[in-house]
């Protein structure tokens, strides 16, 4: 079982629709990251969590510590939101800031 | 602009040939990582070096080694390229104190 676990794997909406995506892991942590990649692109931090929730723009990043679980949330998703999320966890006990990933959801939203 | 500089951006070598990744940060960050993407999995850490004159092993080590040349450069070597060596290669670093993390735009390495 992978320490960081994201659902769905895939996920295609309509543009406007309010999407969610999932992150459970299993270890100690001290930060999680939310990431975003486009196709053929490089990768984009989109936020760093170690509690509570954060806000940018039309995107939303929620952590629960004891239930080990987070949520991005994009509201009034939009076809150039079209992309990978990768939610990336840093374990607390591990020197330095190394990340430990999930696979990523593929997210597409249609016009 | 500020950020992580990797190059080349695309490469194909062919078994048993070697190749040097280069990379490098202008954020004054004191941790740089190496990290492959291969489908269906996540990123996984090749090297990483937490400080100038450290570098340490990540998950995936075999049949590459890394030098942190100074603080801002960090380069990935490939003694003799194999096929399983096939993926997209990312260079990331971080400010361990704040946590926050730059991404290279990746290497795309196709071994024949």
């Amino acid at each position: 079982k992978n320490e960081v676990e994201q659902s769905p794997q895939n996920l295609t909406a309509q543009e406007g629709e309010f999407i969610t995506i999932n992150c459970s892991y299993s270890v100690g942590i001290s930060a999680l990251h939310w990431l975003q990649q486009h196709p053929g692109g490089g990768i984009v931090s989109l936020f760093m969590l170690s509690s509570g929730k954060k806000k940018h723009g039309r995107l939303i990043a929620t952590i629960n510590i004891q239930e080990k679980h987070s949520s991005l949330h994009i509201t009034a998703s939009h076809p150039r939101d079209s992309a990978v999320y990768i939610c990336a966890v840093r374990p607390g006990e591990t020197s330095g800031s190394r990340l430990t990933f999930g696979e990523g959801t593929q997210l597409t939203v249609n016009p | 602009n500020a950020g992580v500089t990797q190059t080349p951006k695309f490469q194909v070598l062919k078994t048993g040939q070697s190749m040097t990744l280069q990379c490098a940060q202008d954020m004054n960050h004191n941790s740089m990582y190496w990290y492959r993407q291969d489908p269906g999995m996540g990123l996984r850490l090749i090297y990483y070096s937490a400080s100038e004159g450290t570098t340490d092993k990540g998950e995936v080590p075999n049949g590459y080694n890394v030098s942190r040349l100074n603080k801002r450069e960090f380069s990935l070597r490939l003694e003799s390229a194999a096929p399983s060596q096939t993926s997209v290669y990312f260079c990331a670093s971080s400010e361990t104190r704040y946590y926050g993390y730059t991404f290279g735009s990746g290497t795309r390495l196709t071994v024949v």
